[in-house]
C-alpha cells in the first residue's frame, strides 16, 4: 500500500496561467475526491469519481477548472487562467481514510 | 445538506494531560458517519477516528476516543495522554448516506501541547 500521492507538492505560478495537479490514488480504491482547503479553513469538496465517471462537481468549481480520470486510475485537476483566489491546497482522497499530501498552489 | 461546527479556535494541553476538542454538527440523513483528522504542518490529513450513526459504543483508537451523543448533535475528540507530536490542526468531519462518502468539514482546532 503505497498511499495516494499526489503532484507537484507546491507550485507558484502567475496569474493567468495554467495549472495541473495530478493525484494517484491507492490501487484497488475507485472512488477518488478532490477538495480544496484555503489558509485557516476546513476542506470544500470539489468534485468525485467513482471509477472514470465524474459523478458529482460543486459549485465552487468553476469553467475554469476541469478534471478528469481516464481508465479511472490517476486523475488530473486543471486549473485555467489562474487567479489570485485560486490559492490553496488542492487534496486529493481515494477513501474517506485515505488523504495525499496535498498540492499547495500560490497564484502571484 | 451537511453542516460541523468547532467552536474552538485553538487549544492548550500540557503534555500528559487529556483534551477534549468540541464538534457539533446537523444533517438531515438518517445514516451518516463522523471522522476526525489530524492535519499537522505538512498538509496531509490523517484519519484519527469514525463513528457511525447507529454505533451504540463511542468509538476508540488508542489515546482517541469519540464522545458521541446523538441527541445533542455532539462528537467530541477526547485525547488522552497528549503528547508533543499531537500538536496539529484536527478537523471534525461528517458524511451523509446519500453523499457518496463525500466529506463536509468544520474549520478545524489548533492544537498546542506544552512540554
Amino acid at each position: 500500500d503505497t498511499g495516494v500521492s499526489q503532484d507537484p507538492r507546491h507550485k507558484i505560478t502567475k496569474r493567468g496561467q495554467n495549472v495541473t495537479f495530478r493525484c494517484d490514488p491507492i490501487s484497488e480504491h475507485n472512488r477518488l475526491y478532490w477538495y480544496r482547503q484555503t489558509l485557516g479553513q476546513g476542506p470544500e469538496f470539489l468534485t468525485y469519481f467513482q471509477n472514470e465517471a465524474q459523478l458529482e462537481k460543486s459549485r465552487l468549481l468553476s469553467d475554469r477548472f476541469s478534471a478528469e480520470r481516464p481508465k479511472g486510475s490517476f486523475s488530473t485537476l486543471e486549473i485555467q487562467r489562474t487567479e489570485q483566489g485560486d490559492s490553496a491546497m488542492y487534496l486529493c482522497a481515494s477513501s474517506r481514510r485515505s488523504f495525499g499530501e496535498g498540492s499547495r498552489l500560490t497564484v502571484l | 445538506a451537511q453542516k460541523i461546527t468547532q467552536t474552538q479556535p485553538g487549544m492548550f494541553v500540557q503534555e500528559k494531560e487529556a483534551v477534549t476538542l468540541d464538534c457539533t454538527y446537523d444533517t438531515s440523513d438518517q445514516s451518516y458517519g463522523l471522522f476526525w483528522y489530524k492535519q499537522p504542518s505538512s498538509g496531509e490529513m490523517i484519519f484519527l477516528i469514525y463513528q457511525g450513526s447507529y454505533d451504540e459504543q463511542n468509538a476508540t483508537e488508542g489515546r482517541y476516543s469519540l464522545n458521541f451523543q446523538k441527541a445533542r448533535k455532539s462528537a467530541n475528540l477526547v485525547i488522552s495522554a497528549s503528547q508533543l507530536g499531537d500538536s496539529a490542526m484536527y478537523f471534525c468531519a461528517i458524511a451523509g448516506g446519500t453523499s457518496y462518502g463525500k466529506l463536509t468539514f468544520g474549520q478545524g482546532t489548533i492544537l498546542t501541547v506544552h512540554p
